[in-house]
């Protein structure tokens, strides 16, 4: 069964603090996504990587960097956190022919 | 703004009634997909169409496409209670990009 996988269900860190969202895939796809969710706003687009070490801004990419330094993983960092950033976080991956997203389970990140 | 926004933002009904839910979107696509998220999860791809359908059937899905209204609607048939979920139309940011753009979701709750 296909599968992505976050490394975190639930985590909470602290104002300033650098984070670390883990996202590692099994499906040999070469693109890689990571949205947050948040009640209203829907999905929205932080960044997405179609090859190792590419990578591209989405949509509110400020405050968030990332790394893909091997294919099946794509890390987001959240340089020093703030409040804004609590949130769902979910990592995303689909095929060469970029159509059907397959979804981690996410991650809830409070910032206190 | 979102390129995708469903409408009803929510809705209820009994189990065994048809739900249907509306997208619209505002650019070009090359295809257009919906997905179920049950509460604080992941989200689970359903059903893609390409432009040049018009019409898609999967089980108890049903999916239409009017590109020349921009538009898309999901109808469930036969609701049961395990439907409780939220719905998402995606859409390619722009045409030919591997990047989607997510609606903010109808929240559909099935009443058994």
């Amino acid at each position: 069964d296909v599968k992505v996988t976050q490394s975190s269900r639930y985590l909470v860190k602290r104002t300033g603090e650098k984070v670390f969202l883990e996202c590692v895939q099994d499906m040999d796809h070469e693109n890689m996504f990571w949205y947050r969710q948040d009640p209203g706003l829907g999905l929205r687009l932080i960044y997405f990587s179609y090859d190792v070490k590419m990578k591209e801004k989405g949509d509110i990419p400020e405050g968030y960097s990332v790394s893909r330094e091997k294919k099946e993983r794509f890390s987001l960092i959240l340089e020093s956190a703030s409040t804004n950033q609590t949130s769902m976080y979910l990592c995303a991956s689909s095929g060469p022919q970029g159509e059907k997203l397959f979804f981690g389970s996410g991650t809830q990140l409070s910032v206190l | 703004s979102q390129q995708g926004e469903e409408d009803p933002q929510a809705l209820s009904i009994q189990e065994g009634e048809n739900a249907t839910m509306n997208c619209s979107y505002k650019t070009s696509i090359n295809n257009l997909q919906w997905y179920r998220q049950n509460s604080g999860r992941g989200l689970v791809h359903l059903i893609l169409i390409r432009s040049n359908e018009r019409e898609k059937h999967s089980g108890r899905l049903r999916v239409t496409l009017d590109t020349s209204k921009k538009s898309s609607s999901l109808l469930i048939t036969a609701s049961r209670a395990a439907d409780t979920a939220s719905y998402f139309c995606a859409t390619d940011k722009s045409k030919g990009t591997y990047k989607y753009i997510f609606g903010t979701g109808t929240r559909l709750k099935v009443l058994a």
